[in-house]
């Protein structure tokens, strides 16, 4: 299997433009998780789909920030419009179902810088 | 919520055995406590995980006392390629507790 695969490796944009993230989870896992790092913050949990349904979205920081599902092999979250402080790395990564254990499996992450 | 606290940075030298202890005093009976490692640039990665005694895997030891109030994560003889941040989770994120990365352990192995 490849992993989770993500893509754009890197985006440089400028404040006000619309950014979206892509990101293939491993076949099979039923969930999938958006995360954002930064220094400050560290590792920030923004949304997890469950069977392409998204569950909880607290961690999204504002209404700029949007996440979709639309099938079991793709996921996109998009930043509209973007300013310099979302920049920071945005992970992706899946699970499967496994009762109370939990192991998730990561992407390489977008490295986002807004200017 | 599942929170977890474990030292910001840690320092040994290679070949060291390194011990890295994670407090967890509200984990929940079904809860399980899980390693992950991370290098520079790239995505957490799993090492480890257990419910409780010990577990034992070709990276690393996870130690579990019978209060389950803490957990420590051993590696043996660690070289200079074990330099990453290491994070305790407890828990799972999608249930409610929703577990937390944080800023994990920064653990710099010297030569």
């Amino acid at each position: 299997d490849a992993g989770v695969i993500q893509s754009p490796r890197h985006e440089v944009t400028e404040m006000g433009q619309e950014v979206t993230l892509r990101c293939k989870p491993i076949s099979g896992h039923d969930y999938l998780f958006w995360y954002r790092q930064t220094m400050m913050r560290g590792l920030e949990l923004l949304i997890y789909f469950n069977n392409n349904v998204p569950i909880d979205d607290s961690g999204m920081p504002e209404d700029r920030f949007s996440a979709k599902m639309p099938n079991a092999s793709f996921s996109t979250l998009k930043i509209q419009p973007s300013e310099p402080r979302d920049s920071a790395v945005y992970f992706c990564a899946s699970s499967p179902l496994t009762g109370d254990q939990e192991t998730q499996y990561f992407g390489p992450g977008t490295r986002l810088l807004v200017l | 919520l599942a929170k977890t606290t474990q030292p910001i940075s840690m320092d040994s030298y290679e070949g060291q055995e390194v011990n890295i202890t994670c407090s967890h005093n509200n984990i929940a009976t079904n809860d399980y406590i899980t390693w992950y490692q991370q290098f520079p640039s790239q995505g957490p990665r799993f090492i480890i995980q257990g419910c409780k005694t010990k577990v034992t895997n070709e990276v690393a030891s996870l130690f579990i006392p019978a209060d389950r109030k803490s957990s420590t994560l051993s590696l043996p003889r660690v070289s200079l390629s074990d330099t990453a941040v290491y994070y305790c989770l407890v828990g799972a994120a999608r249930r409610d507790d929703k577990i937390i990365f944080g800023k994990g352990t920064r653990l710099h192995i010297l030569p």
